[in-house]
């Protein structure tokens, strides 16, 4: 149980392009998404959390406009990186929670993302 | 806001043992462990809640202080699979609890 499903697995596109990736939990209800983006040997940095229906909250420093998270319903949820730059490279990772607080994260297995 | 783990790194030979620690600035509500492996996704290991507790299966368990401050991750008897890089994550505000973040990792490497 508790899978999530994340699409796709690696992306290579030009500059400037528009990226959207997916994040799905199979099994069961998601209220909280986490999306998070690691670099090589670091740990994972959250970028925003959503909670299904209502606006994502982002971190500081993570702009808003660059990365729009969209939370449709309680088993999806999306980033879109607009107008995608080489800094944006990197490792993408979501996550779902069942529930509240007190419950574990359940990870994706990532997207790369490299802009050329 | 980001935990302080420690040791960066650890190499062990199979059947040694190691721990892992995790440490916050402030009051933790609930802190969660997580192993990664090379080019995975986190696989969730366990969460403690209360100070004091401590949990396990197999033989890896964890400890969370009384003070909340702290928690620490043992690995007894360690296995090959047991490498990977080891992540803790704390939430520190019960009305806040979409707030997460992860230590820096402690990269561990069991050889036979």
């Amino acid at each position: 149980g508790a899978v999530v499903s994340q699409h796709p697995s690696w992306v290579i596109c030009k500059s400037g392009t528009s990226v959207k990736i997916e994040c799905r939990s199979l099994d069961f209800q998601a209220t909280t998404m986490f999306w998070y983006r690691q670099f090589p040997k670091q740990s994972l940095m959250l970028m925003a959390t959503s909670n299904e229906g209502s606006k994502a909250t982002y971190e500081q420093g993570v702009e808003k406009d660059k990365f729009l998270i969209n939370h449709a319903s309680l088993t999806l949820s999306t980033l879109t990186v607009t107008s995608a730059h080489p800094e944006d490279s990197s490792f993408y990772i979501c996550s779902a929670r069942e529930g509240e607080a007190y419950q574990p994260q359940h990870f994706g297995d990532g997207t790369r993302l490299s802009i050329l | 806001q980001q935990p302080v783990q420690s040791p960066q790194a650890v190499i062990l030979r199979e059947g040694e043992d190691a721990v892992i620690n995790c440490s916050s600035s402030k009051a933790l509500y609930s802190v969660h462990w997580y192993r990664q492996k090379h080019g995975e996704a986190p696989v969730f290991l366990m969460i403690l809640l209360k100070g004091g507790e401590q949990k396990g299966h197999d033989k890896i368990s964890a400890s969370f202080n009384e003070k909340k401050q702290q928690s620490s991750l043992y690995l007894t008897a360690s296995q090959l699979s047991y490498s990977g890089t080891y992540f803790c994550g704390t939430e520190s505000d019960v009305y806040n609890f979409n707030k997460f973040y992860f230590g820096s990792g402690t990269k561990l490497n069991v050889k036979p």
